[in-house]
């Protein structure tokens, strides 16, 4: 089985701030990778897939970068939208879900 | 735009049995792979099954295999979930989800709101 670990677990943050959460696989999976956005009680949010492609309606400030074993989201500028817990996928075999980091306001 | 309606969610003792079903709209139905993504209380996300655009793929986690049968009906735009010998473990939201594209090796670009699966004596 192919595991993903994001980092970190959790973070603080403020508006405005950049904020850059990483996801390392266990084994390559090319670039066979997407980030979720979730809030509480809801269902998650396709954000970036292909590792580094925008889903339709998603922000700019939105991005992500890698390939092979280590993958980043990047938020450029936090909004207060964003305080959620994010989560990487990976899709290259099976299927695959990290434990997930949450973004907290400061 | 893409509706995703569960139901069949509720209460059911261990070694029970349920239905879950997904009302699909809004898309193409049999175009698209579908799947079930499970939630534990304060957990991550975990994928259950996914299922290609006829019942002739399927997919399961180990941790269902042998007791969830996915299935769709394309004349119905329905995702159905049957979930046997239930264990404890197996309380969640269980979310469907539309896969982006025809194969599975694609993430889920569309979910439901999901329906909660308690499974306890």
């Amino acid at each position: 089985d192919i595991q993903m670990t994001q980092s970190p677990s959790s973070l603080s943050a403020s508006v405005g701030d950049r904020v850059t959460i990483t996801c390392r696989a266990s084994q390559s999976i090319s670039n066979r990778l997407a980030w979720y956005l979730q809030k509480p009680g809801k269902a998650p949010k396709l954000l970036i897939y292909k590792a580094s492609s925008l889903e339709s309606g998603v922000p700019s400030r939105f991005s992500g970068s890698g390939s092979g074993t280590e993958f980043t989201l990047t938020i450029t500028s936090l909004q207060p939208d964003d305080f959620a817990t994010y989560y990487c996928q990976q899709y290259d075999f099976y299927w695959t879900f990290g434990q997930g980091t949450k973004v907290e306001i400061k | 735009e893409v509706q995703l309606l569960e139901s069949g969610g509720g209460l059911v003792q261990p070694g029970g049995s349920l239905r879950l079903s997904c009302a699909a709209s809004g898309f193409t139905f049999s175009n698209y792979a579908m799947s079930w993504v499970r939630q534990a209380p304060g957990k991550g996300l975990e994928w259950v099954s996914i299922v290609i655009v006829s019942d002739d793929i399927t997919y399961y986690a180990d941790s269902v295999k042998g007791r969830f049968t996915i299935s769709r009906d394309n004349s119905k735009n329905t995702l159905n979930l049957e979930m046997n010998s239930l264990r404890a473990e197996d309380t969640a939201v269980y979310y469907c989800a539309k896969m982006k594209g025809v194969g599975a090796y694609v993430p889920s670009d569309s979910w439901g709101h999901g329906t909660l699966v308690a499974v306890s004596s």
